[in-house]
């Protein structure tokens, strides 16, 4: 069973739209919840980290909630840029890189 | 701002032929990681490493394997590569010391197996 569900597979919006991207779990321990970015045919770069049994960070236009009882984080983009256009991975786990849990990604098209 | 280094960035291999891919960082970072990336599936762990001289085996260590010589360098060798490993592989490194540690990852290196 995918321990790391993402929805939606993927996206298409416009340029200035904000968008929700959701992040349902089931891996444990879930301590840290990160969310990245790929840029196609490149790596991932930390966006925002969540670890609080109910918590919110904010990064710019990233914003990001995490739900520990539901299992459920998001991750809000506000005022969509064309730069946005990439993939965003979720990923859960103890304080360890070695257990961490990788979703799948939502790939995100901002179009003009 | 922490830097992971990968080489090459895309190789073809023959079935059955030797494959290493490299990797590099400059972050004094102790922990470094081999995932690999497929289509329909979120990254998987095949090797880390914690330390200098040793490595420990991931989720998929299966027909891999790791090295580890100094702290900056952590290469991934397939003795006998097959088509089913074609797929791309990222390095990472954290910080273990931190509270919440981050993975820095390299950009990749896009493996075809022939």
């Amino acid at each position: 069973k995918t321990q790391v569900e993402q929805s939606p597979q993927s996206l298409v919006v416009r340029q200035g739209e904000n968008c929700v991207l959701q992040c349902n779990y089931s891996v444990t321990p879930d301590n840290h919840l990160r969310w990245f970015k790929q840029d196609t045919g490149k790596g991932l770069v930390s966006l925002t980290v969540l670890v609080d049994q109910k918590d919110k960070t904010s990064n710019g236009r990233y914003s990001a909630t995490l739900d520990k009882d539901a299992k459920h984080s998001t991750l809000h983009i506000t005022a969509t840029l064309l730069d946005d256009t990439a993939t965003y991975i979720c990923v859960v786990g103890p304080n360890s890189g070695t257990y961490q849990r990788f979703g799948t990604g939502t790939k995100l098209q901002v179009v003009p | 701002e922490a830097a992971v280094t990968q080489s090459p960035r895309s190789k073809v291999a023959v079935t059955g032929g030797k494959v290493t891919l490299s990797c590099h960082q400059t972050n004094n970072h102790d922990y470094m990681y081999w995932y690999r990336q497929d289509t329909g599936h979120g990254l998987r762990l095949i090797h880390y490493s914690y330390v200098a001289d040793s490595t420990e085996k991931g989720d998929i260590p299966d027909g891999y394997k790791a090295s580890r010589p100094s702290q900056e360098n952590f290469s991934l060798i397939l003795e006998l590569a097959s088509l089913s490993q074609t797929a791309v592989y990222f390095c990472a490194s954290s910080d273990r010391g931190r509270s919440a540690e981050t993975l820095y990852f390299g950009s990749g290196t896009r493996l075809t197996v022939l």
